[in-house]
C-alpha cells in the first residue's frame, strides 16, 4: 500500500535555527513528490515539486531534496513567518492523485 | 496557478441537514478534486469531479452522502448529506491546470455540525 510518513509531527525552532523536515515515502513508481505549506484557516500552498532523485529545489529560505525513499525540507536561518504546517504528497506514475502525509506542525519563537 | 474561490468558508449546521459547497476557479481546468480535512488529520480525497459525467468516489466515499456537481470546466459543487458530528471537517476543492503540474487548492470550508 502507498503510504508518506513525515517526521516530527511538531517542530519548535529559535529564530535563525535551521532544521530539516522529513518526507519517507513508499510508491511502486514516483511520478511527483510535492511540498506544501498550509497556514491556519487556509488551503495548502504549492512550494515544490521533485521528480527523481538527486533533484533539488529552492526559495528563499526553504530547500527541498529528494532521494529514492525520502524528500527533505530544509530550512535555513528560519523566521516565526516560516511558522506554518508543511505537507508533503506523492503522485505515484499513472495515477492522478495525490496522497498525502499528515504534516509538521512548525513553530519559529522569536 | 488558477484562483480557487470556495463558499461558504465555515459553517455551523444541525444534524441532518445537507449543506453544499461551491468551488469557483478563474480559469477553464481539466481536473477539479474534492479533499477532506479532519481535525489534526492530513487530506484525504473524496472524490474527482468530472465534467460533464459523474464523479469518480475513493473507497470510503458514497454518491449518496456527498453528491458532486460540475456543470463546466470552473465551477464544481460539493453536496454534505444528512450530516452528523463526524463530517465535522475541512472540506477543500483543488483544481490541477495541466496534467503534470501541481495540485492549486481553495481556502477550503470550515464545516461544524452539530
Amino acid at each position: 500500500e502507498d503510504q508518506v510518513t513525515q517526521s516530527p509531527e511538531a517542530l519548535r525552532l529559535q529564530e535563525g535555527e535551521s532544521s530539516s523536515l522529513n518526507c519517507s515515502y513508499t510508491v511502486s513508481g514516483l511520478r511527483g513528490l510535492f511540498w506544501y505549506r498550509q497556514d491556519p484557516g487556509k488551503g495548502p500552498e504549492f512550494l515544490f515539486t521533485l521528480y527523481s532523485a538527486g533533484e533539488e529545489k529552492e526559495k528563499e529560505r526553504l530547500k527541498a531534496t529528494l532521494t529514492k525513499k525520502e524528500s527533505f525540507l530544509h530550512i535555513t536561518a528560519p523566521k516565526p513567518e516560516d511558522s506554518a504546517t508543511y505537507l508533503c504528497a506523492v503522485r505515484e506514475d499513472s495515477s492522478y492523485k495525490l496522497i498525502f502525509g499528515s504534516g509538521t506542525r512548525l513553530l519559529v519563537r522569536p | 496557478s488558477a484562483v480557487i474561490s470556495q463558499k461558504p468558508s465555515r459553517d455551523i449546521c444541525q444534524r441532518g441537514t445537507s449543506l453544499t459547497i461551491q468551488c469557483q476557479v478563474d480559469s477553464q481546468v481539466t481536473m477539479m478534486f474534492w479533499y477532506r480535512q479532519q481535525p489534526g488529520q492530513s487530506l484525504t480525497l473524496i472524490a474527482t469531479a468530472n465534467q460533464g459525467s459523474e464523479a469518480t468516489y475513493e473507497s470510503g466515499f458514497v454518491i449518496d452522502k456527498f453528491p458532486i456537481s460540475r456543470p463546466n470546466l470552473t465551477f464544481s459543487t460539493l453536496t454534505v448529506s444528512n450530516m452528523s458530528p463526524e463530517d465535522s471537517s475541512i472540506y477543500l476543492c483543488s483544481v490541477r491546470t495541466e496534467s503534470n503540474s501541481p495540485l492549486h487548492f481553495g481556502n477550503g470550508t470550515r464545516l461544524t455540525v452539530t
